[in-house]
């Protein structure tokens, strides 16, 4: 079964630093990309960005160019999402996705359970 | 770029037939024929219900069907059931790498 297991909650005060995962099993991890949604509390999803984990080549959504950084490590099957410097903004549900390698990005499937990131003083 | 325009909400009667709609420019929708859709049931991951236009993934229901005229996609959803209901979003390759989402849907089924 082709799975997409995401890293559990996180709660955050601004300002510090955090990396959520995405590991890959049932499927060659370096056969697709991998991409990442944020959901903000109860508004839509907004395509952050996507990896090819065979050679990290990174696209970036241009809302999000510079927020965050995608990274993968293709030996453990696990891509990965990160902050420098959290926002209260920042609070949010992001999920990951396996994105097919031919032709253009274009559907997510599957996707990943989720990370509630929650950033608060 | 512009999230695609969807309207908040639909709602039809078991059995019935909707239709959600999805609006993009000539830069995204209009100028491919790579829209998605998903459906979202409250706290639950996003689900995987139409590619490529038209396209069903297997075990998706026949009951799902996609299509596209000009800038604008469209879900259609056959013989409601309460199961359906749930949110739904479409998403359109927009070039340059690029992917972008529309604002989501709620069905309520009556």
């Amino acid at each position: 079964e082709v799975q997409l297991v995401q890293s559990g909650a996180e709660v955050k005060k601004p300002g510090e630093s955090l990396k959520i995962s995405c590991k890959g099993s049932g499927y060659s991890f370096t056969s697709y990309w991998i991409g990442w949604v944020r959901q903000m509390p109860g508004k839509g999803l907004e395509w952050m960005g996507i990896i090819y984990p065979g050679d990290s080549d990174t696209r970036y959504s241009p809302s999000f160019q510079g927020q965050v950084t995608i990274s993968a490590d293709k030996s453990i099957s696990t891509a990965y999402l990160q902050w420098s410097s959290l926002k209260a903004s920042d609070t949010a549900m992001y999920y990951c996705a396996r994105v097919p390698l031919t032709g253009p990005p274009n559907w997510f499937d599957p996707w990943g359970q989720g990370t509630l990131v929650t950033v608060s003083s | 770029q512009s999230a695609l325009t969807q309207p908040a909400s639909v709602s039809g009667s078991p059995g019935q037939s909707i239709t959600i709609s999805c609006t993009g420019t000539s830069s995204d929708v209009g100028s491919y024929n790579l829209v998605s859709w998903y459906q979202q049931h409250p706290g639950k991951a996003p689900k995987l219900m139409i590619y490529e236009g038209s396209k069903r993934p297997s075990g998706v229901s026949n009951r799902f069907s996609g299509s596209k005229s000009g800038n604008t996609a469209s879900l259609t959803i056959s013989g409601l059931q309460a199961e359906d209901e749930a949110d739904y979003y479409c998403c359109s390759y927009a070039g340059s790498s690029n992917v972008v989402f529309g604002g989501g849907t709620k069905l309520t089924v009556l």
